[in-house]
C-alpha cells in the first residue's frame, strides 16, 4: 500500500502561488496520483489526477518527476476560499487487495491570509 | 445531475446501540465507498462496493458492515457502538469498477455522535 507524506500545514497570502509536495516512495507501477480538497464539514472534492510529467486543469497543476516518488500540487494565485485541507492519494491498483482502496493520510491544511 | 446524498446528516446514539447510515450515489454510478473521518485518525477507508459485492475492505472491526442494493444505493451498519465511533462518515461514488484512476465524488457525510 503506497502511503503518502505531506506537510501538516502551510500558510500563504492571497494572490500567491502555492506548491504542496507529497512523497510516495512506494508507489506502484500502475498507480495514479490524485489530489482532493476538503472544506470543513464537507466531503473531499477531486482536484486533479496524473501519472507522470505534468497535468494542468482550470484549478491546478500537478508536477510528477520521472521517478514518481513525489508529486507537487501547484495552486496559482490562491484566494481566501482556497483555505482547506489538501490530500494527496495514491490508489491501490490491485482490485483484489484487502488493504483498502485509497489512503488519504492526514492531508495538508492550507491557510490563505488576506 | 444530483450529487451523492447521505442520510441522516446528523445522528446521536448511545454506547451499545447500533446505527444504519444510507448513501445514494450519483445516478449511473455503480461503485460506492465508505470512509470514517475523525480528528485523531484522519480519513480512513472502510469498504467499497461494486455491483452489490464488497470489493475492498479497510482495517476496521467486524462491527462495521455494509451492503449495496441493486440500484447501487448503499447502507453501512455499526453495531455495539463505542465512544470512539463518533466521527464523520463519508460516502463516495464512482462510475465503474474500482481502479486507482477512478474519480470519487463524495457526499456531505453523516455526523455520528456516540454518548
Amino acid at each position: 500500500l503506497a502511503k503518502t507524506t505531506q506537510p501538516i500545514s502551510m500558510d500563504s497570502y492571497e494572490g500567491q502561488e502555492v506548491n504542496i509536495t507529497c512523497s510516495h516512495n512506494n508507489i506502484a507501477t500502475n498507480d495514479y496520483i490524485t489530489w482532493y480538497q476538503q472544506f470543513p464539514s464537507q466531503g473531499p472534492r477531486f482536484i486533479i489526477q496524473g501519472y507522470k510529467t505534468k497535468v494542468t486543469n482550470e484549478v491546478a497543476s500537478l508536477f510528477i518527476p520521472a521517478d514518481r516518488k513525489s508529486s507537487t500540487l501547484s495552486l496559482p494565485r490562491v484566494s481566501l476560499s482556497d483555505t482547506a485541507v489538501y490530500y494527496c492519494l495514491v490508489g491501490v491498483a490491485d482490485r483484489g487487495s484487502t488493504l483498502g482502496r485509497l489512503y488519504f493520510g492526514r492531508g495538508t491544511q492550507l491557510t490563505v491570509w488576506p | 445531475k444530483a450529487g451523492v446524498t447521505q442520510t441522516p446528516r446528523y445522528l446521536i446514539k448511545t454506547r451499545g446501540q447500533q446505527v444504519t447510515l444510507s448513501c445514494s450515489p450519483i445516478s449511473g454510478h455503480r461503485s460506492v465507498s465508505w470512509y470514517q473521518q475523525t480528528p485523531g485518525q484522519g480519513l480512513q477507508f472502510l469498504f467499497e462496493y461494486f455491483s452489490e459485492t464488497q470489493r475492498n475492505k479497510g482495517n476496521f472491526p467486524g462491527r462495521f458492515s455494509g451492503r449495496q442494493f441493486s440500484n447501487s444505493r448503499s447502507e453501512m451498519n455499526v453495531s455495539t457502538l463505542e465512544l470512539g465511533d463518533s466521527a464523520l462518515y463519508l460516502c463516495a461514488s464512482s462510475i465503474g469498477q474500482p481502479t486507482s484512476t477512478d474519480t470519487q465524488y463524495f457526499g456531505p457525510g453523516t455526523r455520528l455522535t456516540v454518548l
